[in-house]
Order: structure tokens, then sequence, then C-alpha cells
């Protein structure tokens, strides 16, 4: 099952405009990671947030952690076109045959309009 | 480009045949991960191989079965293949040892699968 679901599933705003994107998770978490994915393409990593750092930036990126709620959100500040994306939060599976690799929420597709 | 090297790019075969997804990870990457990506499953880990051993199983099915070699790239093998195999195959490597929680993975670019 899956462990982290994004929110909203799509989101469509004008090149400029700031993107935000939530992810709720089940169980408790060492860390948390965000993915791109361009269409058909592989993910690329963004960035990662441990279980003990409320916030984290990279560039336009901005990501919050909020363990008591299990949530976390990824902004992207005045975005542009080649933000258009589906972006992932994944969290490590804690238990069973799986543990230690990544679960993967369904994503959110970002379209930024030019 | 991540570094992560996958073969074919595209691949369609028939119900009831056996294909073979190839990877090569990135220079000096001990980890191997396969995923799968339907629309109706989102990505789901299916093995990783750590320095030619399995080393964690997620939903990989009996039919499916995966080995990393001595030069440490990785092969998955989709037998008995159904409809429902459809689906893009990505590969992942990182340097990681064992179960670490912290690596970051690398994708490669992915093998679309079409079974008809």
């Amino acid at each position: 099952s899956q462990q982290g679901e994004e929110d909203p599933q799509a989101l469509s705003i004008q090149e400029g405009e700031n993107a935000t994107m939530n992810c709720s998770y089940k169980t408790s978490i060492n860390n948390l990671q965000w993915y791109r994915q361009n269409s058909g393409r592989g993910l690329v990593h963004l960035i990662l947030i441990r279980s003990n750092e409320r916030e984290k930036h990279s560039g336009r990126l901005r990501v919050t952690l909020d363990t008591s709620k299990k949530s976390s959100s990824l902004l992207i500040t005045a975005s542009r076109a080649a933000d258009t994306a589906s972006y992932f939060c994944a969290t490590v599976a804690q238990f069973g045959g799986s543990q230690g690799n990544l679960i993967f929420g369904k994503g959110t597709k970002l379209s930024v309009k030019p | 480009d991540s570094g992560v090297t996958q073969t074919p790019k595209h691949l369609i075969t028939a119900t009831g045949q056996r294909v073979t997804l190839r990877c090569s990870p990135r220079s000096g990457d001990l980890s191997v991960y396969w995923y799968q990506q339907s629309l109706d499953q989102g990505l789901q880990f299916l093995i990783q191989y750590y320095n030619g051993e399995e080393r964690a199983k997620g939903n990989i099915l009996e039919r499916f079965s995966a080995q990393q070699f001595p030069d440490l790239h990785s092969e998955l093998n989709l037998s008995s293949l159904e409809l429902g195999d459809s689906a893009l195959y990505f590969c992942a490597s990182s340097v990681g040892r064992w179960k670490s929680s912290y690596n970051e993975q690398f994708f490669g670019p992915g093998t679309r699968l079409t079974v008809l």
C-alpha cells in the first residue's frame, strides 16, 4: 500500500506563480524525499528532509515537515514552464521485506502555463 | 543524465512471453533497485540488490525475477507475461549501504513494456 499520498492530484498554474504540493504519510519516518518526473521519464531526486528537520531549502524549492501531523509540503516559488512534471513524495519502509526502501505516493501532476 | 542506463527503451511483446530488461548503475554504485510504474498501481518497489546479493523485496510477482552480476549490472526477467504487466519499469542505483534510508536514488530513463 502507498505510504505517502500527495494532494492535490493535479495543479495548474501560470508561470511566475508559486506551487504548493502536500504529502501525508501513515507511519513514523526517518526522512521524507521529494522526486520529480517529467512525462514518461525517470525520477529525479529533489530534496531530502530528515525527521528532526522542520524546513529545508534548495534553490526555488522549500520543503516543510510536520511529524506531528505526518505531513510534508513542497513549495516551488516563481514557477517556470520547465517545472511542468509530476512530483512524488517518498518515505522509507520501516517494516517487512521491503524495509529500507522507498515507498512512493501517487504524485501531483503540475502544469505551469507560460 | 543520471548515469543509470536501461535497455531497451521500448519493448512490445505478446502474452505468455518472457522478456529481460537490463540496467547498468552509475559508476561506483553498489545498490540497484527495480520499480514498476503503472497507471493504476503507481510507482511500486519491486526488488533491491546490493553488491550482487538480494537485499529487499517489495511487490514482486513470482513470475518476475532479477539478478545482479559481478560487474554490478542487473537484469529483471519477466515471464508468462500478462496484459496487466504493461508498465514502465525503472531501475535506480545508489551508492548505498544495505538498508540505508538516506541514500539518494538515481533513476534510469525506464523501459516501457507493452504486452499485447
